[in-house]
């Protein structure tokens, strides 16, 4: 069964500081992988989505990172800004077929402080 | 732009109650899912529906039911309202079947059973 975590479960940074999340899955033999964002009291934004062929993903200061083999996921966040505080989320996608079936980490809390 | 929208938003309801939870998408997707998402447990897949009048168990199905009756709606209920059953529920809805496309995620309706 495939399980994914989010190290750590919280993160403060000052203003400024890039952000660098983690996000692991025990099964490599994955489709994609999913970053999101959740805000408080709202539902997920898609923030990148990595193909398995792919090793990273690019959307201005968002940077994605897949390494298969070793099931493992980076978020770069560059320039970290108080409007970056949110709760960041990686899902993966065992394959393509019967629908977008996600197994979700259990997220990475983060604050940038001004 | 709409996108997805879940209602009701919040509700409160005592053991033993049903209700049913309404997802409606605009976007012309194909496949919908309903997620629940509990604290240190991440989002956990309920159902899913790969098309109109299809639905399929996820990793926690018990206590529910689904129907996909029109392509842009997919309803959730609990017929006999429990305590665990307690959560935030997400619907969210795909437009590729190889999931090359994210998932788009509503609001969520935060239920509450007493």
């Amino acid at each position: 069964k495939q399980e994914v975590t989010q190290i750590p479960a919280a993160l403060s940074v000052p203003e400024g500081e890039n952000l660098v999340l983690n996000c692991s899955f025990t099964d490599s033999a994955i489709y994609n992988l999913q970053w999101f964002r959740q805000d408080p009291g709202k539902g997920l934004t898609s923030l990148l989505l990595i193909q398995s062929s792919q090793r990273e993903q690019t959307s201005g200061r968002l940077n994605a990172s897949l390494d298969k083999s070793s099931g493992r996921s980076t978020l770069y966040i560059a320039a970290s800004q108080p409007g970056d505080s949110a709760t960041y989320l990686c899902a993966v996608n065992p394959n393509g077929a019967a629908g977008n079936k996600l197994t979700f980490g259990g997220g990475t809390r983060v604050l940038v402080k001004p | 732009n709409a996108g997805v929208t879940q209602t009701p938003k919040f509700r409160v309801l005592k053991t033993g109650q049903s209700m049913t939870l309404l997802c409606a998408q605009d976007m012309n997707h194909e496949y919908m899912y309903w997620y629940r998402q509990d604290p240190g447990m991440g989002l956990r897949l309920i159902h899913y529906s790969v098309g109109e009048g299809t639905t399929a168990k996820g990793e926690v199905p018990d206590g529910y039911n689904v129907s996909r009756l029109k392509k842009q709606n997919f309803l959730l209920g609990l017929e006999s309202a429990a305590p665990s059953q307690t959560s935030v529920y997400f619907c969210a809805s795909s437009y590729s079947a190889t999931g090359r496309q994210p998932q788009h995620f509503g609001d969520g309706t935060r239920l509450s059973i007493l």
